[in-house]
């Protein structure tokens, strides 16, 4: 499978807790993005890589989240200090930075559950 | 924060019907894409239409691009169960997507 994947596809965890979430992109992709949807709602922008730089972070992105690609290959999201506001499903998308129209390939999601 | 409107917010047909839903946004745009999300899925990618094109046809989708008024709009016809889905829009000028806010669509046996 040459897709987009993510893992986990599902955690839940305790108020506080630190999650981990991790995002592998089509091999060849060097850009690198992440989403959040909260339910009911579309996907909103959080953060994007182009190889292994940060080139930006939405205000949504509070000091609790950090973001890596410490390679510029697979891509990490971390949450701090977990609130019951942050459960939500977790998108990562890749894209490839010649493409003329900046396709993205999502993958499958993580969904988050704070208790 | 969300720049699309998709209007309606929900939608229920007769299976064999055409579903139309209509998406509006408010900045100038490098392309617009469709996307379709099962219950609590992922995202799969529709039909992506570009920003000098008006029509587009894939299977029994249909979307067309009024990019003067800033508006799409996506035409399933022959509808079928598995149809049922949200159904998003999607923006995106040099890199981020901006998506609206979806129609459920309910595709009725």
């Amino acid at each position: 499978d040459t897709g987009v994947s993510q893992d986990p596809r599902h955690k839940i965890t305790k108020r506080g807790q630190n999650v981990t979430f991790r995002c592998d992109p089509i091999s060849e992709h060097n850009r690198l993005y992440w989403y959040r949807q909260t339910l009911g709602q579309g996907p909103e922008f959080l953060t994007y890589f182009q190889n292994e730089a940060q080139l930006e972070k939405s205000r949504l992105l509070s000091d609790r989240f950090s973001a890596e690609r410490p390679k510029g290959s697979f891509s990490t999201l971390e949450i701090q200090r977990t609130e019951q506001g942050d459960s939500a499903m977790y998108l990562c998308a890749s894209s490839l930075l010649d493409s003329s129209y900046n396709e993205q390939f999502f993958g499958p999601g993580t969904r988050l559950t704070v208790l | 924060s969300q720049q699309g409107e998709e209007d309606p917010q929900a939608l229920s047909i007769q299976e064999g019907g055409n579903a139309t839903m209509n998406c509006s946004y408010k900045t100038s745009i490098n392309n617009l894409q469709w996307y379709r999300q099962n219950s609590g899925r992922g995202l799969v990618h529709l039909i992506l239409i570009r920003s000098n094109e008006r029509e587009k046809h894939s299977g029994r989708l249909r979307v067309t691009l009024d990019t003067s008024k800033k508006s799409s709009s996506l035409l399933i016809t022959a509808s079928r169960a598995a149809d049922t889905a949200s159904y998003f829009c999607a923006t995106t000028g040099t890199y981020k997507y901006i998506f609206g806010t979806g129609t459920r669509l309910k595709v009725l046996a």
